[in-house]
């Protein structure tokens, strides 16, 4: 059974970058069968999918058109997690954010998630 | 982008009777190479994760209640809840994974009547 553990800070200054971790256990961050992702939840946006990193002989990200100059998510296989990373936050980055594994090929949706952690951009 | 839109908003349920939540795509999430439709449906409790409920527009998740159930297909697609339970009380969602970026429905909140 594939468990995500997040961690990192919930409490951000604005302009700086936001960074949290995903730890999985019971499966493999490198991979075929999976693609690892982050999601977001706040009220004024609702739940947005953010962008995942996969392997496939070589790693992939795809990021959400809404982040991508400012988000890096990264594997790292010695630690089997992987990491998000956006920088330049504005309040409008205050969130909910989750982890969540997705599916190897057409099974792209979320399951499991990880726990959530409330990040809160302010000075 | 594709944009999910659900309807209604809210739902008050009477204990025992049918909950309808519906989910509209702004465009096909139909894959002819799989013969599938790519859609999803969540539920989430307040301070959880959201919980997968059906994948593939209608295949029930293992361990969740037959009274979930999913139909539709193309663009509109339906969530029903056939006789509901109090644990039922929560927000759902629907999610579209045919193409990037994955995209949720603005949620559904479904309350005791």
């Amino acid at each position: 059974q594939v468990h995500l553990q997040q961690s990192g800070p919930g409490l951000v200054k604005p302009s700086q970058t936001l960074s949290l971790t995903c730890a999985i256990s019971g499966d493999s961050v490198s991979g075929k069968s999976a693609t690892w992702n982050w999601i977001r939840q706040s009220p004024s946006r609702g739940l947005e999918w953010l962008g995942r990193t996969y392997y496939r002989s070589q790693w992939y990200n795809d990021y959400a058109d809404s982040v991508k100059s400012r988000i890096t998510i990264n594997p790292d296989t010695s630690k089997n997690q992987f990491s998000l990373h956006l920088n330049s936050v504005t309040p409008e980055d205050s969130a909910v954010y989750y982890c969540g594994r997705g599916g190897s090929d057409y099974d792209n949706w979320f399951d499991p998630w990880g726990q959530g952690t409330l990040v809160t951009v302010s000075s | 982008d594709i944009v999910m839109t659900q309807s209604p908003d809210s739902l008050g349920v009477s204990l025992g009777e049918r909950a309808t939540i519906n989910c509209k795509s702004s465009q096909s999430v139909f894959n002819s190479f799989n013969s599938k439709n790519h859609l999803a449906w969540y539920q989430q409790k307040p301070g959880q994760p959201p919980k997968l409920l059906i994948y593939w527009a209608f295949t029930r998740e293992s361990g969740v209640p037959d009274r979930f159930y999913g139909s539709g297909s193309g663009t509109d697609f339906t969530l029903t809840i056939s006789s509901l339970q109090a644990e039922d009380v929560a927000v759902y969602y629907c999610l579209q994974y045919y193409r990037t970026p994955w995209t949720f429905g603005q949620g559904t909140k479904v309350e005791i009547k």
